[in-house]
C-alpha cells in the first residue's frame, strides 16, 4: 500500500535561517507530489507541485522554494526564513491520471 | 485565477441535527470535487468525493450533492454527533491540470 512520510512533525527556527522539510511516498511510482502551507485557523494554500524529478511549478511568489530530486522525494526549502513563514506545512501526493489527494502528516513550522 | 467560495466559515448545530456546507466554484469544466475533514492539529482527509458524471452520492451519514449548471456543490452530514466536530474543506480539481484548489474550510461543532 502507498504511505507518505513527512518530517520533521514541529520545528522551531529562528528569523533568518534556513529551513528544509521532507516527504517521501512509498508503495507508488511517478506521483504528482504537492506542498501547502495552512496559517492558523485558515485554508489551504498551494505553494508548488511537481509532475516529475526536476519539475516544478511554484503558485505563490514567496522565499521559499522546492525540489524534486527523486521521482518519489519532494523537498521544501528556505535559504532565510521569516516570520509570516510560520504555518503548518503539509504534503500530498497523488496518482497520475486518478484523483484525490492524500496528505502527509504535516510540519508545524514556527519561526521566531 | 479558479477559485471556490465556501459557506459558512463557522457552523454550530446540536447533537442529532444535520449541517450543510455549501460550495460555489469558478472552473466550469472540472470533473472532480472532493471534501476533506481535518481535525485540530491533524492533517485533511477524505471523506467522500463526487465526479461530474453524477449528481448525489451518499456514504452513511455524509451525502455531497454537485449541480454543475449552478457550478454549486454542498456536503450534507445527517445525525450529527460530537465526533463530527471538525474543520471541512471542499476542493475542485482544475481542469487540465493536476492542481485541486481548496475552500477556506468550515469549522463544524457539534454541541452535545
Amino acid at each position: 500500500s502507498q504511505t507518505i512520510h513527512q518530517w520533521p512533525a514541529t520545528l522551531v527556527q529562528p528569523v533568518g535561517s534556513p529551513l528544509s522539510l521532507e516527504c517521501t511516498v512509498e508503495g507508488t511510482s511517478n506521483p504528482n507530489l504537492y506542498w501547502y502551507r495552512q496559517a492558523a485557523g485558515r485554508g489551504l494554500q498551494l505553494l508548488f507541485y511537481s509532475v516529475g524529478i526536476g519539475q516544478i511549478s511554484s503558485e505563490v511568489p514567496q522565499n521559499l522554494s522546492a525540489s524534486r530530486p527523486q521521482d518519489r522525494q519532494f523537498i521544501l526549502s528556505s535559504k532565510k526564513l521569516l516570520l509570516s513563514d510560520s504555518g503548518f506545512y503539509l504534503c500530498a501526493w497523488s496518482v497520475r491520471q486518478s484523483y484525490g489527494y492524500t496528505f502527509g502528516s504535516g510540519t508545524r513550522l514556527t519561526v521566531v | 485565477g479558479e477559485n471556490v467560495e465556501q459557506h459558512p466559515s463557522t457552523l454550530s448545530v446540536q447533537e442529532g441535527d444535520s449541517a450543510v456546507i455549501k460550495c460555489t466554484y469558478s472552473d466550469s469544466a472540472s470533473n472532480y470535487f472532493p471534501w476533506y475533514k481535518q481535525e485540530l492539529g491533524k492533517r485533511p482527509q477524505l471523506i467522500i468525493d463526487i465526479r461530474s458524471n453524477v449528481g448525489e452520492k451518499k456514504d452513511q451519514r455524509i451525502a455531497v450533492t454537485l449541480n454543475k449548471t449552478a457550478k454549486h456543490f454542498s456536503l450534507h452530514i445527517t445525525e450529527t454527533q460530537p465526533e463530527d466536530s471538525a474543520v471541512y474543506f471542499c476542493a475542485f480539481k482544475q481542469s487540465g491540470t493536476y492542481k485541486y484548489i481548496f475552500g477556506t474550510g468550515t469549522r463544524l461543532k457539534v454541541l452535545a
